[in-house]
């Protein structure tokens, strides 16, 4: 089947910005998804980005998608306490279905 | 706001008991699914449906089953419950993809279960 892969963990300082980074392997990907959950919650739609779209910015938010490389990627600028949450990339291709990847877990340290 | 509310923010039971893992969105959402996540595994998809009294089976549908009733609640049923079913149950629901541009997921708060 289709795979969303991501790294499990990272790590940054608070301030900092944080890149947590996502391949995915079906070329017919029409949406790519950003979604944060906080500890002992359900997912939540944090961003989203079209194939045809190369960047995205929404505040602290910046998602660089390269479609050649199938590689997607999540920016956090002046990384927050707050930030600290397990994040997970999602591809879907309007099948009314999602693939998502295992999940990046962002640690903030003050 | 799109709400989805799942019965139970915990459950213990013990092996080989039946488990009902109830979900109710209140956006006349067509879709709706049914995930665990467990560490290291992310999302898995058991089952989903597309419309009432339909279901189509995910990636992991062994030793699950669902009902969809009513459109505007999706049931996840253990028959048997066994230890290996001990993981974070996560409900979502989503319009059909014709009826909105962006074809996105809205998730419950999710259901930890745990087996004995």
């Amino acid at each position: 089947g289709e795979d969303v892969e991501q790294s499990l963990f990272l790590s940054v300082r608070e301030g900092d910005s944080s890149v947590i980074n996502c391949t995915y392997t079906d070329s017919s990907s029409t949406y790519l998804y950003w979604y944060k959950q906080e500890p002992g919650a359900g997912l939540q739609l944090l961003t989203y980005i079209f194939s045809n779209m190369d960047m995205k910015q929404d505040q602290r938010l910046t998602v660089l998608l390269n479609k050649k490389d199938k590689h997607l990627s999540l920016r956090i600028a002046d990384t927050q306490t707050g930030d600290s949450a397990i994040y997970f990339c999602a591809e879907s291709n309007n099948n009314n279905d999602m693939r998502f990847g295992a999940g990046t877990r962002l640690t903030v340290k003050p | 706001d799109v709400k989805v509310t799942q019965s139970s923010r915990y459950l213990v039971k013990r092996t080989g008991e039946k488990v009902f893992l109830e979900c109710v969105q209140d956006m006349d959402h067509e879709n709706m699914f049914w995930y665990r996540q467990d560490p290291g595994l992310g999302l898995r998809l058991i089952y989903f449906s597309y419309d009432v009294k339909m279901k189509e089976k995910g990636d992991i549908p062994e030793g699950y089953s669902v009902s969809r009733e009513k459109k505007e609640r999706f049931s996840l049923i253990l028959e048997s419950a066994s230890t290996n079913q001990t993981s974070m149950y996560l409900c979502a629901s989503s319009p059909n993809w014709k009826r909105e541009f962006v074809d996105t997921q809205y998730f419950g708060p999710g259901t930890r279960l745990t087996v004995l």
